[in-house]
């Protein structure tokens, strides 16, 4: 069964600093996607960005980039300048691409505190 | 704009009273998922369809019904049975393997 670990529970980081939140995943399958989302506390679900197990380059959407460590089974989610917009709850899940009912496997999540 | 529409955004129970939750997309997706959300915690899954009129459990489906009678309504039922029915309600859709799951803005469920 897969598994994804996210150990900080919580993070503070200042204005237009970069911040690394981390993921680690535990999985047999060989062929699987990364997700990163952003909840913010109104409570909606904003997906990020995505990485899929055999893609060559790391992922970049925007500010956000995935820095995706398959030895390591680590897919750490990068915020470059950080925004006080930031501020929010960050999930990571992933999903083995086998799986036909496409569900996917949460972490229990990162508060990110953007100090101004 | 293709999206999740939940609704209501706060719905409110009373003792021995069941209540459902609307989930409605026009996605074309033909999976959709329901989660409970407790406070400052991960999302926990109650129920999936990948089709119409088929449904399987989640990790917590004890005290929840659904049903998938089109493809593009999901509604979740919260029975009297659910003893701890406060919590956040997400409803999801995702159309492919590689593709994110995309969700509403979820309700807001509370005891009276």
């Amino acid at each position: 069964a897969q598994k994804i670990t996210q150990t900080q529970p919580g993070m503070f980081v200042q204005e237009k600093e970069a911040v690394t939140l981390d993921c680690t995943y535990d999985t047999s399958d060989q062929s699987y996607g990364l997700f990163w989302y952003k909840q913010p506390s109104s409570g909606e679900m904003i997906f990020l960005i995505y990485q899929g197990s055999y893609d060559e380059q790391n992922a970049t959407e925007g500010r956000y980039s995935l820095n995706f460590q398959k030895a390591r089974k680590s897919a750490n989610l990068v915020i470059s300048a950080s925004q006080l917009g930031d501020s929010a709850m960050y999930f990571c899940a992933s999903r083995s691409l086998g799986d036909s009912n496409y569900q996917l496997i949460w972490g229990a999540g990162t508060k990110l505190i953007i100090k101004p | 704009d293709g999206g999740i529409t939940q609704s209501p955004k706060y719905l409110f129970r009373k003792e021995g009273q069941n209540v459902t939750l609307s989930c409605e997309q026009n996605l074309n997706h033909d999976a959709m998922y329901w989660y409970r959300q407790d406070p400052g915690q991960g999302l926990r899954l109650i129920y999936y369809s990948q089709i119409v009129n088929d449904f399987q459990k989640g990790d917590i489906a004890e005290g929840y019904s659904v049903s998938r009678e089109k493809k593009e309504s999901f509604p979740l039922t919260v029975t009297s049975a659910q003893k701890n029915p406060t919590a956040f309600y997400l409803c999801a859709s995702n159309g492919g393997s590689n593709q994110p799951q995309h969700f509403g803005d979820g309700t807001r469920l509370s005891i009276l």
